[in-house]
């Protein structure tokens, strides 16, 4: 079975700093990964899907980024916070199961 | 694109039976999930469903019609810690990619 490891749990940062969050997969490889956020009382808004390797799709234009430099690692970045870059990131592999999330919270 | 639909919230009592509904519209079908989300935490897989019918699970069941672009899930025997939010999610297309509702939030009172 697939395991989705996600660190760290809970994050504060200033406006304008930058961010990277990182997503690791155990039990499959080559497994389809995404990325989610749930803002407050929302559903979850996909930000980025990958196939594979350096494939990277963004559903959403935004302030953030997504890399995949190995098979069972997928990475959000960005390079300045917004305020509105607050919520819950959740990475995902297969629709089945998903990492235990980082709150962000801008200030 | 994608269409999903379920109630904002529902509430009901220790010990009783719950229907939440879901419906869509979309093209390209793959399967339905269903997820239990509790304040604070990740999504927790429930169901899968990819062909009409009934999937019992313990206290839980999923039911899926792809004619009528609908499913349910039913919990039985309700206990105060089932209170959550439900999200029902639909995979279509080729590329696989999970589009979620905005989820039932269920309120269990004593």
């Amino acid at each position: 079975s697939q395991t989705i490891h996600q660190w760290p749990a809970t994050l504060v940062q200033p406006v304008g700093s930058p961010l990277s969050l990182e997503c690791t997969v155990e039990g499959t490889s080559n497994p389809n990964l995404y990325w989610y956020r749930q803002a407050a009382g929302r559903g979850l808004q996909l930000l980025f899907y990958s196939v594979g390797i350096g494939q990277i799709s963004s559903e959403v234009p935004q302030n953030l980024s997504a890399s995949r430099p190995q098979d069972r690692q997928f990475i959000l970045s960005s390079k300045k916070l917004l305020l509105s870059d607050s919520g819950f990131y959740l990475c995902a592999g297969q629709g089945y199961t998903f990492g235990s999330g980082t709150r962000l919270t801008v200030v | 694109g994608q269409n999903i639909d379920q109630p904002t919230e529902m509430t009901a009592t220790e010990g009783a039976i719950v229907q939440i509904n879901c419906t869509y519209q979309t093209s390209g079908f793959n399967g339905l999930f269903w997820y239990q989300q509790h304040a604070g935490e990740a999504p927790t897989f429930l169901s899968y469903n990819v062909l009409d019918g009934l999937e019992e699970k313990g206290r839980f069941s999923s039911f899926l019609s792809r004619s009528k672009g609908y499913s349910y899930l039913l919990l039985k025997e309700l206990q105060m810690k089932d209170s959550a939010s439900y999200l029902c999610a639909v995979w279509s297309g080729g590329s696989y990619i999970p589009t979620f509702g905005r989820g039932t939030s269920l309120i269990v009172h004593p």
